[in-house]
């Protein structure tokens, strides 16, 4: 079946630092894979998203490259700001279905 | 546009209560999802619906139902309700087609306790 393994949280940075969230999956076919991301008391909002081998997602800062070598879907960010502090969930969606399979989730903090 | 909608917020049930998560969305999406968060866990599909009629099971169905009488609206009832029903709920949609036909469109959540 499908799964997603993200990066164990919490991550706390300080402003400006460089940041990068691992995920890599577990599918059959060739994957959408997403970066959702969870402010306080909020639900989900789509982050970025990619939905071939080696396209990038970008948005707000934030960019992912599909790897289907390494079956990874890395999160950065070159500078951090506090506003970023969240949870930042990875998902997949496989073949003709059309829910997602998500990662547990990590937990970032900014400090300023 | 208001997007998705939940209703409650949060709500307390006691062991063996039975309530309604209403979730209604105006995009004119077909597809509909509930989902669950557990502390620390990412979200599990509880269960889905393709369009008005046809619903579907997910990861977790056990202790749920669902109906889809309309595109707008997409209830999850919980019957007998268990304290392992303590969770958060979100209602999610999707349009099926276009470039943005791979994105889900989340509700703001409800959270439920169950003592």
């Amino acid at each position: 079946g499908n799964s997603v393994t993200q990066m164990e949280g919490p991550v706390t940075l300080s402003e400006e630092a460089f940041l990068t969230i691992n995920c890599t999956y577990t599918a059959t076919g060739y994957p959408s894979l997403f970066w959702y991301v969870q402010y306080p008391g909020e639900g989900l909002q789509l982050l970025l998203k990619a939905t071939k081998a080696d396209d990038k997602g970008s948005n707000k800062g934030f960019e992912a490259t599909y790897r289907k070598e390494t079956t990874s879907f890395h999160l950065e960010k070159g500078s951090v700001q506090v506003s970023d502090s969240a949870v930042y969930f990875c998902a997949l969606r496989s073949g003709s279905a059309r829910q997602l399979t998500f990662g547990s989730g990590t937990q970032l903090t900014v400090l300023p | 546009n208001a997007g998705v909608t939940q209703t409650p917020k949060f709500r307390i049930l006691k062991i063996g209560q039975s309530m309604t998560l209403q979730c209604t969305q105006d995009m004119n999406h077909n597809y509909m999802y509930w989902y669950r968060q557990d502390p620390g866990m990412g979200l599990k599909l509880i269960y889905y619906s393709v369009g008005a009629g046809i619903t579907d099971k997910g990861e977790v169905p056990n202790g749920y139902n669902v109906s889809r009488s309309t595109t707008e609206d997409f209830p999850l009832r919980l019957e007998l309700a268990a304290p392992s029903q303590t969770s958060v709920y979100f209602c999610a949609s999707s349009y099926v087609r276009g470039e943005d036909g791979d994105t889900q469109y989340f509700g703001p959540g409800t959270r439920l306790t169950v003592l």
